[in-house]
């Protein structure tokens, strides 16, 4: 069936070293890739997406990366800060409108 | 501009009783989403809706649960003699009518405990 899973549950980086979260997907017909960021007790907030005619994206200081051959998926955070400490969703957009969700990583910053 | 609006931001019900979820989407915006998160987990599809049509209904449970977006006001997701399992984060996200804007924004959400 449909599923967008995430390799690591948590992640615990040094503050101003880099992130790297990564996401796997099943659907190989979905062509719109979002990632967003949750912190505690809020909604979803949107960070940078990706459509299917891309491998790569860049907004500030975030990277999502797309790999179609082996339907894979990753955000990049450059020089993480406190700030970014959050559980991070990839989602894709499947045929419809609606999103599907990965369980979510936890990403701990250490001062 | 404000984001989407979802009261109340809490909820509290006892087993039986009826619960009713508000979403205003962003301005601009015809197309809204609703979306259940338990705790630990990621956030399941429920329901699409565009101005008083359902489009997609698929994740939504056969009884007990309705949604509508009427031409004038919020959207709603009713939830009726509601169970303990029901407890959990309910978000709207909407988006713009343009397809090709496809990005979906998310409310606060709206937290449910059933007792």
């Amino acid at each position: 069936g449909e599923s967008v899973g995430l390799h690591l549950p948590t992640l615990s980086v040094q503050e101003g070293d880099n992130s790297i979260i990564n996401c796997a997907y099943s659907n190989s017909a979905s062509d719109y890739f979002i990632w967003y960021k949750q912190e505690s007790g809020k909604g979803p907030q949107f960070i940078i997406d990706i459509r299917s005619n891309m491998d790569k994206r860049q907004g500030q200081r975030v990277t999502v990366l797309l790999n179609k051959t082996v339907k894979h998926l990753s955000l990049q955070i450059a020089a993480t800060q406190p700030g970014d400490s959050a559980v991070y969703f990839c989602a894709e957009k499947v045929k419809g409108g609606k999103l599907i969700f990965g369980q979510g990583t936890e990403l701990s910053v250490k001062p | 501009n404000a984001g989407v609006m979802q009261n109340p931001r809490h909820l509290v019900r006892r087993r039986g009783q009826e619960a009713r979820l508000r979403c205003s989407p962003m301005k601009g915006h015809s197309h809204v989403y609703w979306y259940r998160q338990l705790p630990e987990e990621g956030l399941k599809f429920m329901v699409y809706l565009q101005k008083e049509n359902i489009i997609d209904e698929s994740g939504m449970p056969k009884e007990r649960f309705s949604a509508e977006f009427p031409k004038e006001g919020p959207s709603i997701l009713r939830i009726q003699q509601v169970v303990r399992g029901d407890s959990a984060a309910y978000f709207c996200a909407s988006s713009p009518a343009d397809r090709a804007r496809e990005t979906q924004y998310f409310g606060p959400g709206t937290r449910l405990l059933v007792l």
